[in-house]
């Protein structure tokens, strides 16, 4: 069964600095996708970056970057020069495409930035 | 703006009522999506229309039943809830339903409140 673990249910960080969420996957299938979503209070879940199995270099978009080690079964999401308006949840998720194709998503990280 | 619409953004309904929660998109996407999300908890699949077909979450009580017009519109109907279906409900569509790099688009969410 695919799961996926994010460990750390709240940071806070400094603005302007970077942070880093952690992700950690699980799956048998040989294909699959990495996703990063962005909760904020207003509950839109706002999609940030992706990562396929077989991309070989890690994905970024703007200051989101996916840290993708496929050997250690990894995505991090690093935010660098952080904002205030990075506060909020964020969410791992993953796509399959075998056996279970919809989307799982990890318990989430709460992303306090301090001003 | 999404190009996920949901209607109403808020609903509160008594256990006795009868309502119905709406998701629209134009974007030609094939799969379209039902997430319920409790407070500090990941979204929930509910239910998955793909090429007019309904996939069901077994543990999704039949008080809930998702109805597809077209390929565009998803409703949710609601029956005899109860106080503990109170949650955030998300709507998500993608391009299709298998292939892991097609990521959800998701709406804004409906508020919804059993009283």
């Amino acid at each position: 069964a695919q799961k996926i673990t994010q460990t750390q249910p709240g940071m806070f960080v400094q603005e302007k600095e970077a942070v880093t969420l952690d992700c950690t996957y699980d799956t048998s299938d040989p294909s699959y996708g990495l996703f990063w979503y962005k909760q904020p209070s207003s509950g839109e879940m706002i999609f940030l970056i992706y990562q396929g199995s077989y991309d070989q270099q890690n994905a970024t978009e703007g200051r989101y970057s996916l840290n993708f080690q496929k050997a250690r079964k990894s995505a991090n999401l690093v935010i660098s020069a952080s904002q205030l308006g990075d506060s909020a949840m964020y969410f791992c998720a993953m796509r399959g495409t075998v056996r279970d194709d919809k989307i799982i998503f990890g318990k989430g990280t709460r992303l306090h930035i301090l001003p | 703006d999404t190009e996920v619409t949901q209607t109403p953004k808020h609903l509160v309904m008594g256990m006795t009522n009868k309502k119905s929660l709406k998701c629209e998109q134009h974007m030609g996407h094939r799969a379209m999506y039902w997430y319920k999300q409790k407070a500090k908890k990941p979204p929930e699949l509910m239910f998955v229309y793909s090429y007019e077909k309904l996939s069901i979450n077994e543990s999704v009580p039949s008080r809930f039943s998702p109805e597809c017009p077209n390929s565009s519109l998803l409703n949710l109907h609601l029956h005899a809830l109860q106080p503990e279906d109170s949650a955030l409900y998300l709507c998500a569509s993608s391009p299709q339903d298998r292939g892991e790099n097609y990521g959800y688009t998701f709406g804004s969410g409906t508020r919804l409140t059993v009283v």
